[in-house]
């Protein structure tokens, strides 16, 4: 156990939806990364938050936003959903915010596009 | 940006045989590179990192070598087991703040009892 959480463990919606993932860092834990695995786009990364911030972004559609709380959870809003979305989301965590601090994964939300 | 590629996609060995995964980077930056292992159902799991001041790391049966020359590194598992079976993904990264991982795509090792 990586003492990362993430909810729900699975979420089953229709196109055109709109749905929230929700994660929690390990205690002690400043930043929060959003990472895509999908069978043919492998492990893809989406965005950081460091403290409440921003800190980098990568392949993450205009559809997809994420905000990190004052209690350092954070939570990935994905819209307008399509099938192509259909994949495991899974929520890092690290200490610091620099890209050589080890990152701790949760167990993932697999989400599946009808 | 960073390109990560690793080999092979799949390897099957017999349980005690000695496996090797490798992977090359592009950017000559990069100086930090983690290796995960993720078991079906589970999110990855950090099992060793290197850094690129130093050439080769052990832990018991793992190990990770680095080129930093070549910009290839690779992960040496000894005496394997069954529950050595899973996804093993090599990554890298620059120590920067804003700097992600860029992971390879993944290697299927299978032990064979």
């Amino acid at each position: 156990d990586s003492g990362v959480t993430q909810t729900p463990k699975h979420l089953i919606t229709a196109t055109g939806q709109r749905v929230t993932l929700r994660c929690s860092p390990r205690s002690g834990d400043l930043s929060v990364y959003w990472y895509q695995q999908s069978l043919d786009q492998g492990l893809q990364f989406l965005i950081q938050y460091y403290n409440g911030e921003e800190r980098a972004k990568g392949n993450i559609l205009e559809r997809f936003s994420a905000q990190q709380f004052p209690d350092l959870h954070s939570e990935l809003n994905l819209s307008s959903l399509e099938l192509g979305d259909s994949a495991l989301y899974f929520c890092a965590s690290s200490v610091g915010g620099r890209g050589d601090n080890e990152q701790f994964f949760g167990p993932g939300t697999r989400l599946t596009v009808l | 940006g960073e390109n990560v590629e690793q080999h092979p996609s799949t390897l099957s060995v017999q349980e005690g045989d000695s496996a090797v995964i490798k992977c090359t980077y592009s950017d000559s930056a990069s100086n930090y590179f983690p290796w995960y292992k993720q078991e079906l159902g589970k999110g990855p799991q950090l099992i060793i990192d290197i850094r690129s001041n130093v050439g080769e790391k052990k832990d018991q049966r793992i190990a990770v070598t680095l080129n930093k020359t070549a910009k290839h590194f690779s992960l040496h598992i000894t005496e394997t087991q069954p529950e050595d079976s899973a996804v093993y993904f090599c990554a890298a990264s620059k120590n920067n703040a804003g700097n992600m991982l860029t992971f390879g795509g993944g290697t299927r090792l299978m032990v064979k009892p």
